[in-house]
């Protein structure tokens, strides 16, 4: 059975702090990794995708990818109240028809 | 550009009844996924439509069934409807193309309450 797991939280940090969210996944075969945030009652929306090892930045966001290890982290700096939500990570395997495998996603709560 | 349009946004259905829910991806999208989402269970993937055909399945019974159109559109549609089928569902379409990375856009849902 190929998983995504992430700790469901909640995950609560101060306004300004860095948030750190992690991802593990078991397919090895995965190559694609994307972070989702949704709010309360809303759908996903994509935040940012990573498929080499290393760090990707994009604004207060950084995806961190280590392939030997299997795990995927998004780290989220200088915190804002309004980056309270779950962040959902999907894993895709090249093969296996490109089927995005879901965690079940951390929830943060970023306190003022 | 517009994004995912997913009609009915919400719905109120009795049990026994059965219900289409609509999803119009991106224009130049021809991948359409569908996932279920509750409480505490995540998304659950439905089934994936390219180019009118069914690529990808998840383990969700025969009540569940899904097309796609040559625009694309797709059609989602319970039968005999169970009180555990209330749920969120969402679509989310994708290009699908030779490179490996695939994003996935959502639409904004059909909250589907079934009494």
């Amino acid at each position: 059975q190929k998983e995504v797991e992430q700790n469901s939280g909640p995950l609560s940090v101060p306004e300004g702090a860095i948030a750190s969210l992690n991802c593990t996944y078991s397919d090895r075969g995965s190559q694609s990794f994307f972070w989702y945030r949704q709010y309360s009652g809303k759908s996903p929306e994509l935040i940012m995708f990573i498929y080499s090892n290393g760090d990707k930045e994009d604004g207060r966001f950084t995806a961190q990818l280590n392939k030997a290890s299997q795990y995927v982290s998004l780290l989220i700096r200088d915190s804002q109240p309004s980056d309270s939500a779950t962040y959902l990570c999907a894993a895709q395997n090249a093969g296996n028809n490109r089927k995005l495998i879901w965690g079940l996603g951390t929830s943060l709560a970023v306190n003022p | 550009k517009a994004g995912v349009t997913q009609t009915p946004r919400y719905l109120i259905k009795t049990r026994g009844q059965q219900v289409t829910l609509s999803c119009s991806p991106i224009s130049g999208h021809r991948s359409v996924s569908w996932y279920q989402q509750t409480p505490g269970q995540g998304l659950q993937f439905l089934f994936e439509y390219f180019s009118e055909t069914q690529r990808n399945k998840g383990n969700f019974p025969g009540r569940f069934s899904g097309r796609q159109f040559s625009n694309s559109r797709s059609e989602m549609n319970v039968s005999t409807l169970e009180l555990g089928d209330s749920a969120l569902y969402l679509c989310a379409s994708s290009l699908r193309g030779v490179s490996p990375l695939t994003e996935a856009f959502f639409g904004q849902g059909t909250r589907l309450t079934v009494v």
